[in-house]
């Protein structure tokens, strides 16, 4: 597509359940990236994908956070066992970089999706 | 582990007067180092990034940064602002040392005042 889609853009759950958070990258882009925005911070690292492996899921929080992209695209987001604490903007981004080192045109954000935890 | 800091939480300046957001980094080589700015509601859009080479780099919306490695700086400068700039901009750093994760400060809001 265009550019980074993400779905859905809003997502209210109740404590204690499971959500997944869909992320459609710029076609042909390889590098996928998942950020986390609590409000009034900067985003914070979660994931990392090349292709379909996870390259560096050093940011994941818990092991309740679990992130696939099967088939090197389309990658999901999943959070187990939700807590308010959870709550934040859930950003993805994805750039054409390959092997080491960043693309020279950086990342492209998708606008994120909003989940809420109540 | 790299650090951003971003001193100003918030900065209000009159449309038209020159414009300066402060960044700051911590990181024992060079660093890759990027500008986003953020519209409610919206994704981060790249304004502008130094890898290396000219320390002077120009962006989009006719923003410019200007790398000081004896500082360890990466300030954003804006000639003349125009309301529309009105949003919050984020200071970014990554590791020259192939991963890939990049770390944000924690924002500055800009707010233009007519």
């Amino acid at each position: 597509g265009a550019g980074v889609s993400q779905t859905p853009s809003n997502k209210v759950t109740e404590k204690g359940k499971y959500v997944e958070l869909r992320c459609d990258p710029i076609s042909g882009h390889t590098a996928l990236y998942w950020y986390r925005q609590s409000l009034g911070q900067g985003p914070e690292f979660l994931i990392y994908f090349q292709g379909t492996g996870a390259a560096d899921d050093s940011g994941l929080p818990n092991d309740r956070f679990f992130a696939v992209r099967p088939e090197g695209s389309v990658s999901t987001l999943k959070i187990q066992r939700t807590e308010r604490g959870d709550s934040a903007v859930y950003l993805c981004a994805s750039s054409n970089a390959v092997g080491q080192g960043f693309s020279t045109d950086g990342y492209t954000f998708g606008s994120g999706t909003r989940l809420t935890v109540v | 582990a790299q650090s951003v800091t971003q001193p100003d939480i918030h900065i209000t300046v009159s449309e038209g007067a020159s414009l300066e957001l402060r960044c700051n980094y911590s990181y024992g080589a060079t660093p890759y180092l990027f500008w986003y700015v953020q519209s409610p509601g919206q994704g981060l859009q790249l304004l502008l990034k130094y890898f290396s080479g000219d320390t002077l780099v120009q962006g989009i919306k006719g923003f410019e940064a200007e790398f000081k490695r004896s500082q360890s700086s990466f300030n954003l400068r804006k000639p003349s602002v125009h309301w529309s700039d009105a949003a919050e901009y984020f200071c970014a750093v990554g590791e020259g040392t192939g991963r890939r994760a990049l770390t944000f400060g924690s924002g500055t809001r800009l707010q233009v005042q007519p």
